[in-house]
């Protein structure tokens, strides 16, 4: 069975101070892809970034950056320099292959102050 | 703007009552999603269909049915509803199904409201 933990339910942060927000996966496939999505207070979900599980590279792209760690079944998300707009619910989501629906976490609500 | 559009955005409807919920994928995608995003159940797949065709099923109450139209579009269809139904309902679509990195777009959501 797969499962996505986000063991942070609440987050809140000042402007500017860099937050790691916590992914961790389980999954008896080899091939896998995970997931973040944003979901800002107005509701739509926003996709954020996808990664496979053959590739363990680091990726930033902007404030963002996500580490992904096969060896403790982790992805988590960090956004440098927070800003007000950061704040949203953020989904971690996992898909083995084949499979046809994408499991969420429960989510995580960051809160960045002013 | 992803491209995945739901309407009506927000229903207000009373208990017993069916509503159906709209989706239009985004241009060329085949594959439709709907999910229902409640306080107490998070973010919950429902069912999935493939050009035409359900594909996959999730949670999906037998009081809830799905299609997805030869043009794509799908509905979802929610009936005898009762207060725990009231949820924020997505659409999402991705190109195909399997290969499952696809990622998959999100709509707005539909608010539903049941009083």
């Amino acid at each position: 069975a797969q499962k996505v933990t986000q063991a942070q339910t609440e987050i809140s942060v000042v402007e500017k101070e860099d937050v790691t927000l916590d992914c961790v996966y389980e999954t008896r496939d080899t091939t896998y892809y995970l997931f973040w999505y944003k979901q800002p207070p107005s509701g739509e979900l926003v996709f954020l970034i996808r990664r496979n599980s053959f590739d363990e590279q680091n990726e930033i792209s902007g404030r963002y950056s996500w580490n992904f760690q096969k060896s403790t079944s982790s992805f988590n998300f960090t956004i440098t320099a927070s800003q007000v707009v950061d704040s949203a619910v953020y989904f971690c989501a996992l898909r083995v292959t084949g499979g046809f629906k994408t499991i969420f976490g429960a989510g995580t609500r960051l809160f960045v102050k002013a | 703007d992803s491209g995945v559009t739901q309407t009506p955005k927000h229903l207000i409807t009373a208990t017993g009552q069916r509503v159906t919920l709209r989706c239009s994928p985004r241009s060329g995608d085949l594959s439709v999603y709907w999910y229902q995003q409640s306080l107490d159940q998070g973010l919950q797949f429902l069912i999935q269909y493939y050009n035409g065709e359900e594909r996959a099923k999730g949670n999906i109450l037998e009081r809830f049915s799905a299609q997805q139209f030869p043009d794509l579009h799908s509905e979802l269809n929610l009936s005898s509803l009762e207060l725990g139904d009231s949820a924020l309902y997505f659409c999402a679509s991705s190109v195909v199904p399997t290969g499952s990195g696809n990622t998959i777009y999100f709509g707005e959501g539909s608010w539903l409201t049941v009083v």
